[in-house]
């Protein structure tokens, strides 16, 4: 299992991002997956969740309507569009692969994403 | 939205001795808590999963157990490589999923 986040990088506040997560070694469109952040110095916090198939779709409060987590099954991929962002949204984005008996089993290595004037 | 608390903050253990981790949920979470050890400038990594089942890999010093709020990582023998950040995840009743805030546990 291979999970290679890309796409962060230095984006004025008000800007936009959007970071992609390759997967590779596993059956991509059978599992949830999704997007966590870690602040400079600081803990995890879940940003967003997808189903299989992209039907559902879950965030934490502070990104919605700003934030959209989406994938391509037949690219075997993950992104999360990041709009209007924040200086408090600055944080390394892991991807994440969920199961529903092992939790949180497989993580990329993360890309920083740094919102500042 | 469930609080997940671990404790201490920070724990100072010699190699070789054992330490003891906790994470307490705002309410019940049946066996949906899993632990991850995160070491400096790497992702976080599983160690336990269901409370008390190991992660493939995972060497048996690592001990996960509790129900419902109350949740403990055991590490037994601790090594130079176990000194890291260890964070509970509760995935129990979400969204959203709950970290606890980590405890760092450092060399005495």
């Amino acid at each position: 299992v291979q999970l290679v986040e890309s796409g962060g990088g230095l984006v004025q506040p008000g800007g936009s991002l959007r970071l992609s997560c390759e997967a590779s070694g596993f059956n991509f469109n059978r599992y949830w997956m999704s997007w966590v952040r870690q602040a400079p110095g600081k803990g995890l916090e879940w940003v967003a969740n997808i189903k299989e198939d992209g039907s559902e779709k879950y965030y934490v409060d502070s990104v919605k309507g700003r934030f959209a987590i989406s994938r391509d099954n037949a690219k075997n991929t993950l992104y999360l569009q990041m709009n209007s962002t924040r200086v408090e949204d600055t944080a390394v984005y892991y991807c994440a692969r969920f199961d529903w008996l092992l939790a949180v089993d497989y993580w990329g290595q993360g890309t920083l994403v740094t919102v500042s004037s | 939205e469930i609080v997940m608390t671990q404790s201490p903050a920070t724990l100072s253990v010699s190699p070789g001795d054992s330490a003891t981790l906790s994470c307490r949920a705002s309410q019940s979470v049946g066996i949906n808590l899993a632990w991850y050890q995160q070491r400096p400038g790497q992702a976080p990594s599983l160690l336990i999963y269901g409370a008390s089942t190991w992660a493939a890999g995972i060497p048996a010093r690592f001990r996960g157990s509790g129900s419902g709020t109350e949740f403990t990582l055991t590490i037994s023998s601790l090594q130079s490589e176990d000194f890291a950040v260890y964070y509970c995840l509760q995935y129990n009743d979400w969204p959203p999923w709950s970290f606890g805030q980590g405890t760092k546990l450092e060399i005495k």
